[in-house]
């Protein structure tokens, strides 16, 4: 059963800052992992998509990288903005190339002015 | 990028009436959808997966009389809570994803807050 876990859950960095959020997941057999960016009482927004072909992709500020063997994501944000606060998740399918897809809890993300 | 909406953004009801909500995919077909539900500080969860013209599939422990799902179009899926109970009050999201290709981005509508006194 795919299990994804998200570290640290909650986080706090002031303005400018770049940082690293941490997905972990279980069974590295994934088609792709998606990040994404959730607004307190809101829905989700789609970050970046990585195919399981790539180990990274780019848009704007944000770099993700995969590494499928090792069953591990990072999202790097680049100089930080207040607007950048939110809770930031990732997922992957349950297996292989399902689209039903799971989890994980979430990085709180805050970042001080 | 795709649209997804649902409606209504949030609800109130009493114990034991029946709640209908509604994932519509603006700009885009989408033969499947899928409904999540979150609670507080919790991740997203799996309920069912929602395919256009046959029943939906639900994943364990969901129970499908409860959650009646709808997929009547190729734009619109509807999640009915039956007999809406305290417990059930929660966040309820859709996705869907846009294209044929399976793998492509999904996308998620802003979710539909239950409150059941």
């Amino acid at each position: 059963k795919q299990e994804v876990t998200q570290i640290p859950a909650a986080l706090s960095v002031p303005e400018g800052e770049n940082l690293v959020l941490n997905c972990s997941f279980t069974d590295s057999a994934i088609y792709n992992l998606q990040w994404f960016r959730q607004d307190p009482g809101k829905g989700l927004t789609s970050l970046l998509l990585i195919q399981s072909s790539q180990r990274e992709q780019t848009s704007g500020r944000l770099n993700a990288s995969l590494d499928k063997s090792s069953g591990r994501s990072t999202l790097y944000i680049a100089a930080s903005q207040p607007g950048d606060s939110a809770t930031y998740l990732c997922a992957v399918p349950t297996q292989g190339g399902s689209e039903k897809l799971v989890f994980g809890k979430g990085t709180k993300l805050t970042v001080n002015p | 990028g795709a649209v997804v909406s649902q409606h209504p953004s949030w609800v109130i009801c009493k114990s034991g009436t029946s709640v209908k909500i509604e994932c519509r995919s603006l700009d885009f077909q989408a033969t499947t959808m899928f409904w999540y539900r979150q609670f507080p500080k919790q991740s997203l969860m799996l309920m069912a997966t929602s395919n256009e013209g046959s029943k939906a599939t639900y994943e364990q422990g969901v129970e499908k009389d409860k959650f009646l799902i709808n997929h009547a179009s190729l734009t619109l899926s509807t999640l009915t809570v039956t007999s809406a109970h305290p417990e059930d009050s929660s966040f309820y999201i859709c996705s869907a994803r846009d294209g044929g290709t399976v793998g492509e981005t999904q996308y998620f509508g802003p979710g539909t807050r239950l409150l059941v006194l």
